[in-house]
């Protein structure tokens, strides 16, 4: 089955520097990538996707890039600010099949 | 508007006191989920309904039961709660597993807490 394994653990940023997290994969058939947002207490929420026909995507200061050779994909935030404070999962996906999630990353981003 | 919406979002039990948790949507989706997550970890898939198909993770415990009455409304029920299924329940949607529309759309949690 699959499995996704995403770096770093935590990372702090000062605000205005970028934050970059890495996910890979290990099944070659997945084919939707989606980054989730959570913040303390609250459910995740969808920021950005990547499907596998798409080598990068933007959208803001977030941008998703995907090497299917490699099998990895990065989430990237430009010009940090406090409010994207929280922990991000990284999930890849099997069309038909469930999600599989990476453990997550708590990004502190500090003023 | 609130599209996937989860209550109680703070429930609190008795250990081995029956507990059931609600989750209703308004996009209409065919396919509702329910999630474990414990703290400082990654959403656990427990189970799935593509409309009134069941479909149980192999290691969700048999304590864990779930109904879906309709499209709107799908249900957790723990039948014997322990202090190991404290923990953030989570209900997500996605429109359909068919075709390729996979985005999943999470509600806001319910934490639940076993005294």
């Amino acid at each position: 089955g699959e499995n996704v394994e995403q770096h770093p653990s935590t990372l702090s940023v000062q605000e205005g520097d970028s934050a970059v997290i890495k996910c890979t994969y290990s099944d070659s058939a997945s084919n939707y990538f989606p980054w989730y947002k959570q913040e303390l207490g609250k459910g995740p929420q969808l920021i950005i996707d990547i499907r596998s026909n798409v080598g990068e995507k933007k959208d803001q200061r977030i941008a998703v890039t995907l090497n299917k050779t490699a099998k990895h994909f990065s989430l990237h935030i430009t010009e940090t600010q406090p409010e994207d404070s929280a922990v991000y999962f990284c999930a890849a996906n099997n069309y038909g099949q469930n999600f599989v999630f990476g453990p997550g990353t708590r990004l502190s981003v500090l003023p | 508007d609130a599209m996937v919406i989860q209550n109680p979002r703070y429930q609190v039990t008795q250990f081995g006191k029956p507990v059931t948790l609600s989750c209703s949507q308004t996009l209409n989706h065919n396919v509702m989920y329910w999630y474990q997550q414990k703290s400082s970890q990654a959403p656990k898939l427990l189970f799935h309904y593509y409309d009134k198909d069941f479909n149980n993770e192999a290691d969700t415990p048999d304590n864990f039961q779930s109904r879906r009455p309709n499209t709107s409304f799908c249900f957790l029920d723990i039948r014997s709660p322990g202090l190991g299924d404290a923990a953030m329940y989570l209900c997500a949607t996605s429109r359909d597993q068919r075709p390729r529309e996979e985005t999943q759309y999470f509600g806001p949690g319910t934490r639940l807490l076993v005294l």
